[in-house]
């Protein structure tokens, strides 16, 4: 497609529950990110995907939050056992292999509230 | 410890008038630097970057931005704005030398644009 899609735009899912996140890249984009962003504040890493390397998952909060992608594909965000303190927006972004030539494109990202 | 700060977090200006954006970094080497805007239910979108070179760089929309060293700053300007300007806005910085180039945002500041 012409831009990075996520889905669903918008989650409400109970305490305790498990929800998945979804990002389509730009087709042909190597490297894939996903944000956090939080009410009020700048966006937080949170896992890098390059290619068929293993992923940079340095950001990751904890350990029910975790992320798959298929080559350079779809990538999903996963995070189990959600808590209050996960609503948030989850933005993804993609770029071809060194963003800094090429930019980053970010999606529209997902707002996940946990109530 | 290393971050980017944006000080002001609300900016209200009048439709025309000129405006100035801060942000602040701390980091052992002079990292490169971006601003992004989000603008409500959009993602995230590139205005300008800075990796070297001539410290004043313009942007799209008619923004510029100036890297100052001595100040560890590279703060956003416009010279006249319009009230689709009213929007959150981000700097943001990737080190030089990492492979992974994830950025890390300020916490933003929300531009308020009055008639």
């Amino acid at each position: 497609g012409a831009g990075v899609s996520q889905s669903p735009s918008n989650k409400v899912t109970e305490k305790g529950k498990d929800v998945e996140l979804r990002c389509d890249p730009i087709s042909g984009h190597t490297a894939l990110y996903w944000y956090r962003q939080r009410l009020g504040q700048g966006l937080e890493f949170l896992i890098y995907f390059q290619g068929n390397s293993a992923p940079d998952k340095s950001g990751l909060p904890s350990d029910r939050f975790s992320a798959e992608r298929t080559g350079e594909s779809v990538s999903t965000l996963t995070i189990q056992r959600t808590q209050q303190e996960d609503s948030a927006v989850y933005l993804c972004a993609s770029s071809p292999r060194d963003p800094l030539l090429h930019g980053y494109t970010f999606g529209s990202g997902t707002r996940l509230t946990v109530v | 410890a290393q971050s980017v700060t944006q000080p002001d977090i609300h900016i209200t200006v009048s439709e025309g008038a000129s405006l100035e954006l801060r942000c602040n970094y701390s980091y052992g080497a002079t990292p490169y630097l971006f601003w992004y805007v989000q603008s409500p239910g959009q993602g995230l979108q590139l205005l300008l970057k800075y990796f070297s070179g001539d410290t004043l760089v313009q942007g799209i929309k008619g923004f510029e931005a100036e890297f100052k060293r001595s100040q560890s700053s590279f703060n956003l300007r416009k010279p006249s704005v319009h009230w689709s300007d009213a929007a959150e806005y981000f700097c943001a910085v990737t080190l030089r030398g990492t492979g992974r180039r994830a950025l890390t945002f300020g916490s933003g500041t929300r531009l308020q644009v009055q008639p």
